[in-house]
């Protein structure tokens, strides 16, 4: 089973920080993808990366997938409240079976 | 248009009974999957079916079982409850079973095991 490592776990920071999340593997996903999840919710779908290397932007959040397909990382920029949440890396391995990390919660303060 | 709907949304059970829970999915999707949510971790994948037939199983014993009807809807099944149960479970839809990512989740059902 191919496993992914999140770092840090936890996070905590002021309004208008900047931040970035890690995803690792030793493995090599065909796909990563990263969701954010809030309390009493299930996870929402922010970006799919399928090439080496690729960099995709959704506003404030920056995505990119390693050469070789074994990590990612997600960047904000000037956080704010809103982005307050849960964010899970997963790898797709083969139909609708995703990997997920354990997740980095992120916490904004005002 | 109604995204992925579970039921119920907060259960409580005792060790050994049964629990069904339900999904259905987004209108126009055949694919449904399930995912356990412990309390700190991350999804981990159980069941997918498409088409009324299950196309992957994840590392989960016997006691778990699922199936697909034909409106697409599905139900998870867990027997012989441990505390170790306690859970949200997650269904996901998306429109085929192959290799499409793009997983649309419910807002889960909470299990609680005493």
């Amino acid at each position: 089973t191919q496993l992914l490592e999140q770092s840090p776990q936890f996070l905590s920071i002021q309004e208008g920080e900047n931040l970035t999340v890690y995803c690792n593997s030793s493995s090599v996903f065909s796909s990563l993808q990263w969701y954010r999840q809030e309390p009493g919710e299930g996870p929402v779908l922010l970006v799919t990366v399928v090439t080496g290397g690729e960099v995709k932007k959704l506003k404030r959040l920056t995505f990119q997938f390693g050469d070789a397909r074994k990590d990612s990382s997600l960047h904000i920029t000037a956080a704010q409240p809103g982005d307050t949440g849960l964010y899970l890396c997963a790898g797709g391995e083969y139909g609708n079976k995703l990997v997920f990390g354990a997740g980095t919660i992120l916490r904004v303060k005002s | 248009d109604a995204g992925v709907t579970q039921s119920p949304t907060h259960l409580i059970k005792t060790r050994g009974q049964q629990v069904t829970l339900r999904c259905s999915p987004i209108s126009g999707h055949k694919s449904v999957s399930w995912y356990q949510q412990v309390l700190g971790q991350g999804p981990q994948f159980i069941f997918q079916y498409y088409e009324k037939e299950e196309r992957g199983r994840g590392n989960f014993p016997d006691r778990f079982s699922a199936r697909q009807f034909p409106n697409y809807s599905s139900e998870l099944n867990v027997n012989a409850l441990l505390l170790g149960d306690s859970a949200l479970y997650l269904c996901a839809s998306s429109l085929a079973g192959g290799d499409t990512w793009e997983l649309f989740f419910g807002e889960g059902s909470r299990l609680t095991v005493l």
